[in-house]
């Protein structure tokens, strides 16, 4: 299985600051990456696809990029609503497998 | 727009069987690939299976392959979950999705399995 390493585990910071989330693949995805959002009590949203594309209604304030295998999610401009837990997914072989998840908390 | 209402989660004791459905709207059903997704309360997030548009083809977790039946009914725009011999680690919220170019693109509310004696 495809083994996807997510970090931080935890993260917190002020609205306007820029953050970043790595997601490292214990081997090559491609860029069969998304990554999503969960806010509080609600379900998964699909923020970005195939790495570094954006999903429909998303803010350009997120954005994905790829390294290798590693694998970033950087939201600049943080505003509060971006409070939540952020999972990066691969969809490159089964069983598709999710990061353990981030949870991001605005100060 | 795109709704998914997933039902039939509840408490289900170990060793049992549960059904659960996703009622779709807002698209067209059967012109989407579907899948199931789940949640466990510690938050973690595991794919449990695909579905193609017509129903003729089914890509399960290896690890869920044995006891997990994904099926669907176009005509009814439902997506199915049938669980056999459930376990207590089957407990969590589960989400059917729409993929849309392989993407879990849109997401039901859930449907929380609680198993227990």
């Amino acid at each position: 299985d495809i083994q996807m390493t997510q970090s931080p585990a935890s993260l917190s910071a002020s609205p306007e600051e820029i953050v970043t989330i790595t997601c490292q693949a214990s081997q090559d995805i491609g860029n069969w990456l998304a990554w999503y959002q969960q806010k509080p009590g609600k379900s998964p949203q699909l923020l970005i696809y195939s790495a570094t594309s954006l999903a429909d209604g998303i803010p350009s304030r997120f954005s994905g990029s790829r390294s290798g295998t590693q694998y970033s999610l950087k939201i600049s401009r943080l505003q509060v609503e971006d409070t939540g837990i952020y999972y990066c997914l691969q969809r490159y072989s089964n069983p598709y497998t999710f990061g353990a998840g981030t949870k991001l908390e605005l100060k | 727009e795109v709704q998914l209402v997933e039902s039939g989660g509840g408490l289900v004791q170990p060793g049992a069987s549960l059904k659960l459905s996703c009622v779709a709207s807002g698209f067209t059903f059967s012109d989407y690939w579907m899948s199931w997704v789940r949640q466990t309360p510690g938050k973690t997030m595991e794919w449990i299976g695909d579905i193609k548009y017509d129903g003729s083809y089914t890509n399960y977790a290896p690890s869920l392959k044995n006891r997990f039946t994904i099926s669907r009914d176009n005509a009814k725009s439902t997506l199915y979950l049938q669980m056999s011999n459930v376990r207590s680690e089957d407990t969590a919220t589960y989400y059917c999705t729409l993929n849309n170019y392989g993407w879990f693109a849109y997401w039901g509310q859930g449907t929380l399995v609680t198993v227990s004696s």
